[in-house]
């Protein structure tokens, strides 16, 4: 079974300073990651994905995670927080081994950006 | 190319009422799902299917039903709502394996009274 743990509900930043999202999970396979970000009642958007390749992987919007195996991490950073990043962001696995489609989500962590 | 599209945006339903969500996608993908967003809990998937005339349960189906009879549709039926189905409804699709983007629509809020 696969399992996502986001460290923190909420984390509040200045604008200007570094964001750290933090993001643990489990799978019993090589797991795809995922990093998705929610605007106030908005779908969901793809920042970026970890499939295998690199482990330092780039998104959009200058976001960027690492996976770290041995920690069983993958959490999201960003050098200087803009206000336009104020969102819910989600973590995501997906098992290799599951074509059944299934994603599973963190709980989600809400960012704040203080001006 | 709309990508995924959902209606309605938002409905207001009696408990013990039915009704259909719909879902459609034009990117030809094989993969298309339903998931629930509630608070502090992520989004929940509710039904999936890897294409025309395959369903299968996911995390949390009860009370709720689908179909995939072509490759653009797939939706989400509530039998007999309930105050627990209050939610926030997302579609979603993608093609190929595991490791292939999914892809949301912009979601259907619903609120049963």
């Amino acid at each position: 079974a696969q399992s996502v743990t986001q460290l923190d509900s909420h984390v509040s930043v200045s604008e200007g300073t570094p964001v750290l999202l933090r993001c643990n999970y489990s799978s019993s396979y090589s797991p795809s990651l995922f990093w998705y970000v929610q605007h106030p009642n908005k779908g969901l958007q793809l920042l970026l994905k970890y499939t295998s390749a690199a482990t330092l992987v780039k998104g959009i919007n200058g976001f960027e995670a690492e996976f770290k195996k041995s920690e069983t991490s993958f959490h999201l950073t960003k050098p200087s927080a803009h206000m336009s990043d104020a969102a819910e962001y989600f973590c995501v696995v997906s098992d290799l081994r599951n074509a059944g489609n299934m994603l599973t989500f963190g709980g989600g962590t809400r960012l704040m950006v203080k001006p | 190319n709309a990508g995924v599209t959902q209606t309605p945006k938002f409905q207001v339903l009696k408990t013990g009422q039915s009704m259909t969500l719909q879902c459609a996608q034009d990117m030809n993908h094989e993969y298309m799902s339903w998931y629930r967003q509630d608070p502090g809990m992520g989004l929940r998937l509710i039904h999936y299917s890897v294409g025309a005339g395959i369903t299968d349960q996911g995390e949390v189906p009860n009370g709720y039903n689908v179909s995939r009879s072509t490759t653009e549709d797939f939706p989400l039926r509530l039998l007999s709502a309930a105050p627990s189905q209050t939610s926030v409804y997302f579609c979603a699709s993608r093609g190929g394996g595991a490791a292939e983007t999914q892809y949301f629509g912009p979601g259907t809020r619903l609120l049963v009274l």
